[in-house]
């Protein structure tokens, strides 16, 4: 059974911290990871994209990627209230048939 | 250039009846993905679909749940005979034909049985 791990959080930070969330997965195959913001009620929404080990900034958010260790990360620096939304890790365990198994999430609270 | 766009976004259904969920892919999308959340549960996938093929059904519960995408018009998910546990939100997704990019949801339709 190919897993993605999260913890559930809740996560809370200080207005203008930094979130770090973190993921885990247990398919060494994997090849493509991918980060999603969910807000109460709403869809899954693509904020980040991340293919190869080091790290992939895009504005206040940075994902963090080790193969060896099989985990994948997400900073946010300067955490916002709006931030605060459930974030979705997802792993395509193989790039044709574009499967993803997604995380259980973790639940991030940005206190002003 | 819409999205992928999802109807109904609210289905309420009795037990027993049929739901069927439409999914219309962005434009230039030829692969569709179905998925189904649980309250306070993830995503968790049921079928891959191509246009008049199915890919990959592997999520798919064996009994009661169909899914399709004609040549022409949306992709279809149909639960027939419906029951409690049904009840969840549904989302389909869509991608382009090449690589493994991160796909586009819909706004899904959140299905209730009473």
């Amino acid at each position: 059974q190919k897993e993605v791990e999260q913890n559930s959080g809740p996560l809370s930070v200080p207005e203008g911290a930094i979130a770090s969330l973190n993921c885990t997965y247990s398919d060494r195959v994997s090849q493509s990871f991918f980060w999603y913001r969910q807000y109460s009620g709403k869809s899954p929404e693509l904020i980040m994209s991340i293919y190869s080990n080091g790290d992939k900034e895009d504005g206040r958010f940075t994902a963090q990627l080790n193969k060896a260790s099989q985990y994948v990360s997400l900073l946010i620096r300067d955490s916002q209230p709006s931030d605060s939304a459930t974030y979705l890790c997802a792993v395509n365990l193989d790039n044709y048939g574009q499967n993803f198994v997604f995380g259980p999430g973790t639940r991030l609270s940005v206190l002003p | 250039n819409a999205g992928v766009m999802q109807n109904p976004r609210h289905l309420v259904r009795r037990r027993g009846q049929e739901a069927r969920l439409r999914c219309s892919p962005m434009k230039g999308h030829s692969h569709v993905y179905w998925y189904r959340q649980l309250p306070e549960e993830g995503l968790k996938f049921m079928v891959y679909l191509q246009k008049e093929n199915i890919i990959d059904e592997s999520g798919m519960p064996k009994e009661r749940f169909s899914a399709e995408f004609p040549k022409e018009g949306p992709s279809i998910l149909r639960i027939q005979q419906v029951v409690r546990g049904d009840s969840a939100a549904y989302f389909c997704a869509s991608s382009p034909v090449t690589d493994a990019y991160g796909y586009t949801f819909g706004s899904g339709t959140r299905l209730t049985v009473v």
